[in-house]
């Protein structure tokens, strides 16, 4: 069964400052990643998603992650962050030939970001 | 082009009831996931539906029940409520079930006393 593993519960950092937040997954083959991010009392909305070629993806909010296959990682990067960034972010994974599919995406616990002023 | 939909926004049940969430799809999305979101944790996969028909379930037990009507959108009913079923219900919509992206609506968060 696949699943996901965001180390970090919390994460502080200043306001400007770079942000890496780590996501490493388990997957029997190469799988669908998706970042998501959920600001309070709000649903999930898409940041960026891999599903195959380049493994530097963009996505909105100035917000890029890298899938690394040897390292089973897909960790999300911003250069500067803004204290609008403020929320929990989600990395999901997803079968591969499908959307979710059938067995739904799986999604780590979360990373709770607080940026400093 | 709307986005999905979910009501009611909250809701306050007492164990042993019963509820029904529903869910308006994205137009143009045929397919629906239903996720539940304990308070600090990740959202976990409840089931989906695909053109009518449960495409899918997680570990969550048969008093979860769902279904999918013509146009797309879905309910998710829960009988036999219990404490632990209070939580974020969110609702999920893609064009299909194959590579699609799936797009969260806002919620609803279900209280049971």
């Amino acid at each position: 069964a696949q699943s996901v593993t965001q180390p970090d519960i919390h994460i502080t950092v200043s306001e400007g400052a770079s942000l890496e937040l780590r996501c490493n997954y388990s997957y029997g083959a190469t799988p669908y990643l998706f970042w998501y991010v959920q600001s309070p009392g709000q649903g999930l909305q898409l940041l960026l998603k891999y599903f195959s070629g380049d493994t530097l993806v963009q996505g909105i909010k100035g917000f890029e992650a890298e899938f690394k296959r040897s390292q089973s990682s897909f960790n999300l990067r911003k250069p500067s962050v803004h204290w609008s960034d403020a929320a929990e972010y989600f990395c999901a994974v997803g079968a591969r030939g499908t959307g979710g599919g059938a067995d739904g995406l799986t999604f780590g616990k979360g990373t709770h970001l607080i940026i400093q002023p | 082009e709307t986005g999905v939909t979910q009501s009611p926004t909250h809701l306050i049940k007492t164990r042993g009831q019963q509820v029904t969430l529903r869910c308006s799809s994205q137009s143009g999305h045929n397919t629906v996931s239903w996720y539940q979101q304990a308070l600090g944790q990740g959202p976990q996969f409840i089931f989906q539906y695909y053109r009518e028909e449960e495409n899918g379930r997680g570990n969550f037990p048969p008093r979860f029940s769902g279904l999918q009507f013509p146009n797309y959108s879905s309910e998710l009913n829960v009988n036999a409520l219990e404490l632990d079923d209070s939580a974020l219900y969110l609702c999920a919509s893609s064009q299909d079930v194959i590579g699609e992206t799936q797009y969260f609506g806002p919620g609803t968060r279900l209280l049971v006393l």
